[in-house]
């Protein structure tokens, strides 16, 4: 297990289209976060999910937002509608517990751009 | 509303010398403080981190101090590495999330 792994890299797509990206949080963490990043700001937390639980979701998460986690392993990320403000960086990160301490690690990210 | 604010957003240091990135917060709920590193095309990397009951912690080359009554927290390294360049951001946690500022480009000059 090499870390939390994000799919794809990179997505173009065009405003209405809909778009779905994947998280591979590393196996034994039951945490997986969701954070947005945009271009000269610092990630922004998006939804949070305990095992296959989604326990809290950020005011940015549209209902053109959606994700899941089923059976607690991987997870998805779908927007649907895309609009050209959705452009950013899409962060997963997981832990095991609380992550104060610790830290989340973070995969590399899918960077979307709506065009 | 931002609560977790890095207000330079470069720095330029000599190698061998002393970084000093600063980070200030509004919230004083926040429970434990960190420093996270990222470098272009990469995801942030765990560096150190703070409970808000310590006022300062050390790692290696890292020190992180905690000033809760000026609510402010800085990263010393020391001392700096060319291979330190990268993106520095600030962190503070409440409950299950963490607010980031909005970063510190460090450059090292070898």
């Amino acid at each position: 297990d090499t870390g939390v792994s994000q799919n794809p890299r990179h997505k173009i797509t065009k405003r209405g289209q809909n778009v779905t990206f994947r998280c591979d949080p590393i196996s034994e963490h039951n945490r997986l976060y969701w954070y947005r990043q945009t271009l000269g700001q610092g990630p922004e937390f998006l939804t949070y999910f305990q095992n296959e639980a989604q326990l809290e979701k950020s005011r940015l998460l549209s209902d053109r937002f959606s994700a899941e986690r089923p059976k607690g392993s991987f997870s998805t990320l779908e927007i649907q509608r895309t609009e050209q403000g959705d452009s950013a960086m899409y962060l997963c990160a997981s832990s095991f517990g609380r992550s104060g301490k610790y830290g989340y690690t973070f995969g590399s990210g899918t960077r979307l751009t709506v065009v | 509303d931002q609560q977790v604010k890095q207000n330079s957003p470069s720095l330029s240091v000599q190698e061998g010398r002393i970084s000093i990135l600063n980070c200030d917060y509004t919230n004083s709920m926040f429970d434990y403080f960190l420093w996270y590193k990222k470098y272009p095309a990469e995801g942030p990397t765990f560096l150190i981190s703070i409970s808000s009951i310590k006022d300062k912690n050390e790692d290696g080359r890292f020190t992180v101090f905690l000033n809760k009554s000026a609510k402010h927290l800085s990263l010393h390294i020391v001392p700096s590495q060319p291979g330190d360049s990268a993106v520095y951001f600030c962190a503070a946690s409440e409950g299950n999330q963490f607010y980031f500022g909005t970063g510190t480009s460090l450059t090292v000059i070898p």
